[in-house]
């Protein structure tokens, strides 16, 4: 069965700092990868995805960047950390465009 | 994109009760996904459903696409099942889910 993982469960970063965030996929082959935020309030955005290594969208503008350096690694980035970057950070992944599953989160505090 | 219309935002229930929680949305979808919440943040796969009726346990879901709504049913309600559900849609081409606001469901004992 396929297990999707995520870590750090937990950061705490001072503003301008760098950030890398690190999701891995097992038991699967070339999946679809995803990055969400949740800001306080509940919603989620999506904020990249790729369908295969090397290739990312980006969704929204922002202070972030995403890579895909194996078939089931998904890593997110900043050179410098704002503090709007602060929220829940959710990898997912799927086979095509169908049904998401998602990691346990990374929960990023700015200070 | 799509817009997502979750309602009502919260919801307080004693064990035992019934509910239903709706999500609307304003464009043809080919994705429809259910999720509930759970306290630590974990997002829990209850349903994928863009048509059709299915059920899982004391939860059941029904999405009419043609009139672009979906209807979770929670049926004698546990503790347990407290947290925030989530309806996500895609659309008819492309990858990004968009998530509603969520409804908050508190079941006291």
């Amino acid at each position: 069965s396929q297990t999707i993982h995520q870590w750090p469960a937990t950061l705490v970063q001072p503003v301008g700092s760098p950030l890398s965030l690190e999701c891995t996929v097992e038991g699967t082959s070339n999946p679809n990868l995803y990055w969400y935020r949740q800001a306080a309030g509940r919603g989620l955005q999506l904020l990249f995805y790729s369908v295969g290594i090397g290739q990312i969208s980006s969704e929204v503008p922002q202070n972030l960047s995403a890579s895909r350096p194996q078939d089931r690694q998904f890593i997110l980035s900043s050179k410098k950390l704002l503090l709007s970057d602060s929220g829940f950070y959710l990898c997912a992944w799927s086979e095509s465009a169908r049904e998401q599953f998602f990691g346990p989160g990374t929960r990023l505090t700015v200070l | 994109g799509i817009q997502v219309e979750q309602s009502p935002p919260d919801l307080i229930l004693q064990e035992g009760a019934n509910s239903t929680l709706r999500c609307n949305f304003s464009d043809s979808v080919n994705n429809l996904q259910w999720f509930h919440q759970n306290p630590w943040g974990q997002l829990i796969n209850l349903f994928y459903i863009p048509s059709g009726t299915k059920q899982n346990g004391r939860l059941s879901a029904t999405t009419v696409a043609t009139e672009r709504y979906s209807l979770l049913y929670i049926s004698s309600s546990q503790t347990t099942d407290s947290g925030v559900y989530f309806c996500a849609v895609g659309p008819g081409s492309g990858y990004a889910l968009n998530f509603g606001k969520g409804t908050s469901l508190l079941v006291t004992p």
